[in-house]
């Protein structure tokens, strides 16, 4: 069966500091990954998407997140974080035949300390 | 309107009662699906629409659950004899075109139910 673990549900870094959001995929086909960040009291957005191509894909607001399929991972990546930066951020993923619907981990929520 | 809006944003209910929650897609999109997030979990998938039929319902939990989107746009989902499990927050989402594995899920900012 298809899953996503995101690892860590907490995260917490300095402002400036470096940001990664650890996501691992098991599937038995190509998946097509995404990254959706929450705010409070806002709704889900998408950050960035791998569907083919390049395997390093750059999203909104300064993250970028890279396809390893050997490691079957899709780690999220900003190098400087911003305060505006904290907020709950999924993984997520969609495979062919399965009509679209996302497959999300359970969410890590990041903290950005002053 | 821009974007997905869903209402009511809260609906506090009593067990046993039936529920309506309403979802307003992005105009044009004929792709909707609905998911439950319940709290500290992510968003877990319930139903697809294509156009006004149910294309998969595989994530309905059981046949209290029940959605319909009678003329492709706006879409409700139905839960009878509520029970206290049943508290989450539902949110909907919609796409594009239909089946779009690759497309954007435009999510609404979801309708909190709680049932006591």
């Amino acid at each position: 069966a298809q899953s996503v673990t995101q690892l860590g549900s907490h995260v917490s870094v300095s402002e400036g500091a470096l940001v990664l959001l650890r996501c691992n995929y098991s599937s038995s086909v190509p998946p097509y990954l995404f990254w959706y960040v929450q705010y409070p009291n806002q709704g889900l957005q998408l950050l960035l998407k791998y569907t083919t191509g390049a395997t390093l894909v750059k999203g909104i607001n300064g993250f970028e997140a890279e396809f390893k399929k050997s490691e079957t991972s899709f780690h999220l990546t900003k190098p400087s974080a911003h305060m505006s930066d904290a907020a709950e951020y999924f993984c997520a993923v969609s495979f062919s035949g399965n009509t679209g619907k996302l497959i999300f981990g359970q969410g890590t929520t990041l903290q950005v300390k002053p | 309107g821009a974007g997905v809006s869903q209402t009511p944003s809260n609906k506090v209910t009593e067990k046993g009662k039936y529920v309506e929650l309403r979802c307003d897609p992005i105009s044009g999109h004929t792709a909707l699906y609905w998911y439950r997030q319940s709290l500290g979990q992510g968003p877990e998938f319930l139903i697809y629409f294509q156009g006004t039929g149910a294309a998969d319902d595989s994530g309905l939990p059981n046949d209290r659950f029940f959605a319909v989107r009678p003329e492709g746009s706006v879409s409700t989902l139905k839960i009878q004899r509520t029970e206290r499990g049943d508290s989450a927050v539902y949110l909907c989402a919609s796409s594009l075109t239909p089946s779009g594995l690759t497309d954007t899920q435009y999510f609404g900012p979801g309708t909190r139910l709680t049932v006591l």
